[in-house]
């Protein structure tokens, strides 16, 4: 079974803080990483995804992998009432070279941000 | 625009009654998935295809099975549904490639209440 783990939180930070979610994973051979935001009642949407060592910038929102570690984050500079939500991290794995595009998702981390 | 249209935003039924939830996608992609998400478990993938006719087992199948006739659309069935079965269903869609960015796409989900 392949794991993906994250601090479920609440995660609680103030309007203008940076927001820092972790996510850590066992299978090794894993390709891509792509990190969701629910709103509640919502469906996920998805926010970015990386597959390369190092960060990744969009906007307010920065993913950070380190493959030697099995260890992805997401910062969220300048939080914003608007970003309070669950986040929940997924991962591709290398499983027999399939493409069939199967992500294992972590239970989610609960972000809440106070005006 | 991406988009995972499924048929019911909200959904009752009774313990029994054979339930069909649909879920069509107009991205023309190959692999299709069904989801459950029930509060504190995440969310678990019940059942995906990777090609029309073509199904897998997801990590809790039981109580389930699927149809997929035709590419677009991917049809979850609770052949008699039971009170553990009331559940948000979501549904999602990828593309097959093998590349490493094959993000899903979900629709809005079904909160389904068997009664």
């Amino acid at each position: 079974q392949k794991e993906v783990e994250q601090n479920s939180g609440p995660l609680s930070v103030p309007e203008g803080a940076i927001a820092s979610l972790n996510c850590t994973y066992s299978d090794r051979g894993s390709q891509s990483f792509f990190w969701y935001r629910q709103y509640s009642g919502k469906s996920p949407e998805l926010i970015m995804f990386i597959y390369s060592n190092g960060d990744k910038e969009d906007g307010r929102f920065t993913a950070q992998l380190n493959k030697a570690s099995q260890y992805v984050s997401l910062l969220i500079r300048d939080s914003q009432p608007s970003d309070s939500a669950t986040y929940l991290c997924a991962v591709k794995a290398l499983s027999g070279g399939s493409t069939l595009g199967r992500l294992y998702f972590g239970r989610g981390t609960q972000l809440t941000v106070w005006p | 625009d991406v988009k995972v249209t499924q048929s019911s935003r909200y959904l009752v039924k009774r313990t029994g009654e054979k339930v069909f939830l649909e879920c069509v996608q107009d991205m023309d992609h190959e692999n299709m998935f069904w989801y459950r998400q029930d509060p504190g478990l995440g969310l678990r993938l019940i059942y995906f295809s990777y090609d029309v006719k073509m199904k897998e087992k997801g990590d809790i199948p039981e109580g389930y099975s699927v149809s997929r006739e035709k590419k677009e659309r991917f049809s979850l069935i609770l052949e008699s549904a039971s009170t553990n079965q009331t559940s948000m269903y979501l549904c999602a869609s990828s593309r097959t490639a093998r590349g490493y960015n094959q993000p899903q796409h979900f629709g809005d989900g079904t909160r389904l209440s068997i009664l």
